[in-house]
């Protein structure tokens, strides 16, 4: 009973490819985000849907394309890979916004050779 | 504009011994403040929070943190530490109406034996 669930969990790709990470959540929550954690550890917002509407866009390269089918599901499009996208992607949902925290999923280590 | 400031980006502590990680804020409004924890090759985990209310929060495996309004911090502490609190320990914040948290980079903690 995984509450915020990301797939792939690894994934080893090459330069200049498309590839998509998947992020559920079962909590009911109406927000989710996703946040890039680099090498150093350093968690940075890139997009956040609320009811499937768009509210945060952060400046992140027109290559990441958020998608949100309903509410429930956030999914992160990257097209052109470039061996800087090599990070951690988490997946994240809250309700009321930011209010309560959020509640994480468990990453996709995207690594890009 | 609000950000989170981690001055101590390692802290080796021995085992059984007291700790406290620092965390200090900026925020022209009153502010929602979290302590995340990050153990090796896992997604973060809310470790506790301060919403409102008193001043000193808890978490149930024996960490707590104190809101203090005039020094903008809010530290963590542990009064004796355990191998298992080997892990990378991140403070957020937010504020009521905003739609996300604001990390701070993060301070790994390592426990001596």
């Amino acid at each position: 009973d995984t509450a915020v669930s990301q797939t792939p969990k690894y994934l080893v790709t090459q330069m200049g490819n498309d590839k998509s990470i998947k992020c559920e959540q079962n909590l009911g929550h109406d927000t989710m985000y996703w946040y890039k954690q680099d090498s150093k550890k350093f968690l940075k917002i890139m997009f956040s849907y609320n009811n499937k509407e768009l509210i945060i866009n952060e400046t992140v390269p027109n290559r990441f394309s958020p998608k949100s089918p309903d509410k429930a599901h956030l999914n992160l499009h990257i097209n052109s890979l470039e061996l800087g996208d090599s990070a951690v992607y988490f997946c994240a949902s809250s309700q009321d916004r930011s209010l309560y925290g959020y509640t994480f999923g468990s990453g996709t280590r995207l690594t890009v050779v | 504009a609000q950000s989170v400031t981690q001055l101590d980006s390692q802290v080796p502590v021995f085992e059984e011994a007291p700790v406290e990680l620092r965390c200090n804020y900026s925020s022209s409004v009153s502010v929602y403040l979290f302590w995340y924890v990050q153990y090796p090759n896992q997604g973060l985990q809310l470790l506790l929070k301060y919403l409102s209310g008193s001043t000193l929060v808890k978490s149930i495996n024996g960490f707590e943190a104190e809101f203090n309004k005039s020094q903008t911090s809010f530290h963590l502490r542990k009064p004796s530490v355990h191998i298992s609190d080997t892990a990378e320990y991140f403070c957020a914040v937010t504020y009521f109406g905003n739609e996300k948290l604001t990390f701070g980079t993060g301070t790994r903690l390592t426990i001596i034996p």
